[in-house]
Parts: structure tokens; sequence; C-alpha cells
């Protein structure tokens, strides 16, 4: 199975700041690699697919990067409403695999 | 508008089972596959397998083998999962998710777009 290791597991941050989550495949996923947002009591949301591509409607603040095994999300000017965990999944095989998640906090 | 829609909390002895719908609507059934994603308490999201909407073929991930089922009846365009001889340990939320792929370029990339509201299963004697 691929592991998917994200860092750091948690965050402080203010309003308006930049904010950079990575994730660390086990071994090549070429750019299969989703990242979700959830908020406490509700399902994830799909923010970027195939490692840069923004879901519709999720706010150009949000971007996705690669570089070989390494995947970043950033978030360029941290809103009130991005307070949330956020989650890599490679799909390139099965088992889907997710990052053991990023819980990112006001400060 | 496109949508899955869960069955209520569920609150089971050990050794019951359990059957959690996920109702589809907005989109055509049959075209999209749908995964499960279990999320334990306080815990990390986890895939337990999908399901092909075309064919009623089952896969499941390694740990979700012999008391998981995944099930389908197109007629009411509904997903389910039955979990048997209930463990303490399979006290989570239960999620649904519609597969969608994505063309870019010559390849297809695969996201899970839609979310059921999720199911509890609280699993206590």
């Amino acid at each position: 199975d691929i592991q998917m290791t994200q860092s750091p597991s948690s965050l402080s941050a203010s309003v308006g700041d930049r904010v950079t989550i990575t994730c660390r495949a086990s071994q090549t996923i070429s750019s299969y690699l989703n990242w979700y947002q959830q908020k406490p009591g509700k399902a994830p949301k799909l923010l970027i697919y195939a490692t840069s591509s923004l879901q519709s409607g999720v706010p150009s603040r949000f971007s996705g990067s690669e570089s070989g095994t390494d995947f970043t999300l950033t978030i360029s000017s941290l809103q009130p409403e991005d307070f949330a965990t956020y989650y890599c999944q490679q799909s390139y095989s099965t088992p889907w695999t997710f990052g053991q998640g990023t819980k990112v906090e006001i400060k | 508008q496109v949508q899955l829609v869960q069955s209520g909390s569920e609150l089971k002895k050990p050794g019951a089972s359990v059957k959690v719908s996920c109702k589809a609507s907005g989109y055509t059934f049959t075209n999209y596959a749908l995964n499960w994603v279990r999320q334990a308490p306080g815990q990390g999201l986890e895939w337990m397998g999908w399901i092909n909407t075309n064919t009623g073929n089952p896969t499941y991930a390694q740990g979700f083998t012999g008391r998981f089922v995944f099930s389908l009846d197109t007629s009411v365009t509904t997903a389910y999962l039955q979990i048997s001889s209930l463990k303490p340990e399979d006290t989570a939320v239960y999620y649904c998710a519609r597969v969608v792929p994505a063309a870019i370029s010559i390849y297809y990339y695969y996201g899970m777009d839609v979310w059921g509201q999720g199911t509890t299963v609280t699993v206590s004697s």
C-alpha cells in the first residue's frame, strides 16, 4: 500500500497568513493526488484534484503543486472559513490512501 | 442538485448487523462509481473500497473483507453498506462518496466530489 505522510499534523495561523501543508508519498503516484477540507461534524470537501486542478467553486487562494513524491497545498491568504482539517489522498492505485490530516487552527 | 443522502444514526449491540443506505439524486447513478470511507472518532479518513455502479461489482480494502458488504439497488439509485457481527471498534462515521473522473491530457484522474452527510454507527453493549 502507498503511505501518505502529511506534515505538520497541526498548525496555528492568523487570518491573512500564507499556509503550506505538505504530503509525501511512499512511492511515485504521478499526479494522482487530491486534497480535501473537512470541518467538524461535516463531510470532507474536494478542493484540488490531480495535484493542482481546482475543483469547481473552490476559491483561487487554494493551490497545489508537486515535486517528485512531495505534494504541497498552499492557502495564499488564510480566511476565517479556512480553519479546518486538510487531508491529502492518492488515487494512483488501490487501496486509495489518505494522509493523517493537518488541523489548521486560529492563532 | 447532485447529492448523496445517507440514512440516520444507528446504535447497535456487539454481534448485531447494520445496513447503511446512500441515496443518489441529480445525476445518472450508473455513470459514477461510489466509494465508502470510514472515520473513527477523532481519527482520520480510511478508504474502505468501492462499488462499480454499472456492474455492482464491489472491491474491498484490506481490513474490510468478510463482515463488510457493498451492494446496490439501481431501481432506487441507492447504495448500501452492510456490516455484520459488529464490534465496538466498528464505531465510526461512514461516508459514501461519488468518484468523479477528470480528463487531463490523455489521462484520467479520480477524486471524490460529492459526499453523503455521513452515518454514525455506534456499537456498544
